[in-house]
């Protein structure tokens, strides 16, 4: 299986930060990666796909980005909508794995 | 828009059997790979099942393999999980999620979910 280390697991930011949350994979993806955002209570969204594609109506200070085995979401100057958990997702093999997250939090 | 309703969870003892459902509407079901995807309490996102929106293929997570089950009828735009023989693990919100693309007879990534369902499994 493949696995997923996001860093950090737990962040504290401001609004209007820059943030950077980071997804390692145990072995080549080549782009096949996505990141959703969780608040809590709700389910899952679909933020990036194809390690840099912003779904439609997703806000333009999300984007991702991959060199190698590592994938990038950066998040331009945080909205207070923007405090969640953050997870990565592979769907290069089956079984189809999530990173453990990453929890954006108020400082 | 596109919704997805799960409903049949509850509070079953370890052994038991239940099975989830996930009413699709707002889309062409029919055409769409669907998944489940379960979060334990407090704890992040594990993939558990997807079929092929033809219903001529599926996979499971390692962990729910010859346990679990994932049906559909298209008739109906319903998508099940079967699952037996609980345990304790196993206890977590259930979510039904759709694939992005149609017609892809592999997963894709999960454009639309549901509100999920809470499954507890305890003595």
């Amino acid at each position: 299986d493949i696995q997923l280390t996001q860093s950090p697991s737990f962040l504290s930011a401001s609004v209007g930060d820059r943030v950077t949350i980071t997804c390692r994979a145990s072995q080549g993806i080549t782009s096949y990666l996505a990141w959703y955002q969780q608040r809590p209570g709700n389910a899952p969204k679909l933020l990036i796909y194809a390690a840099s594609i912003l779904q439609s109506g997703v806000p333009s200070r999300f984007s991702g980005s991959a060199s190698g085995t590592e994938f990038t979401l950066t998040i331009t100057s945080l909205q207070p909508e923007d405090f969640a958990t953050y997870y990565c997702q592979q769907l290069k093999t089956i079984p189809l794995t999530f990173g453990g997250g990453s929890k954006v939090e108020i400082k | 828009q596109v919704q997805l309703v799960e409903s049949g969870g509850g509070v079953v003892q370890p052994g038991w059997s239940l099975r989830l459902s996930c009413a699709a509407s707002g889309f062409t079901f029919s055409t769409f790979g669907m998944h489940w995807v379960r979060q334990a309490p407090g704890k992040g996102l594990e993939w558990v099942a997807f079929i092929r929106y033809d219903g001529s293929n599926d996979y499971y997570a390692d962990s729910v393999k010859g346990r679990f089950t994932i049906s559909r009828d298209n008739s109906k735009d319903m998508l099940y999980l079967q699952v037996n023989t609980l345990r304790a693990e196993d206890t977590a919100v259930y979510y039904c999620a759709r694939d992005r693309l149609p017609h892809t007879g592999y997963p894709q990534y999960f454009q639309h979910w549901g509100q999920g369902i809470l499954v507890t499994v305890s003595s």
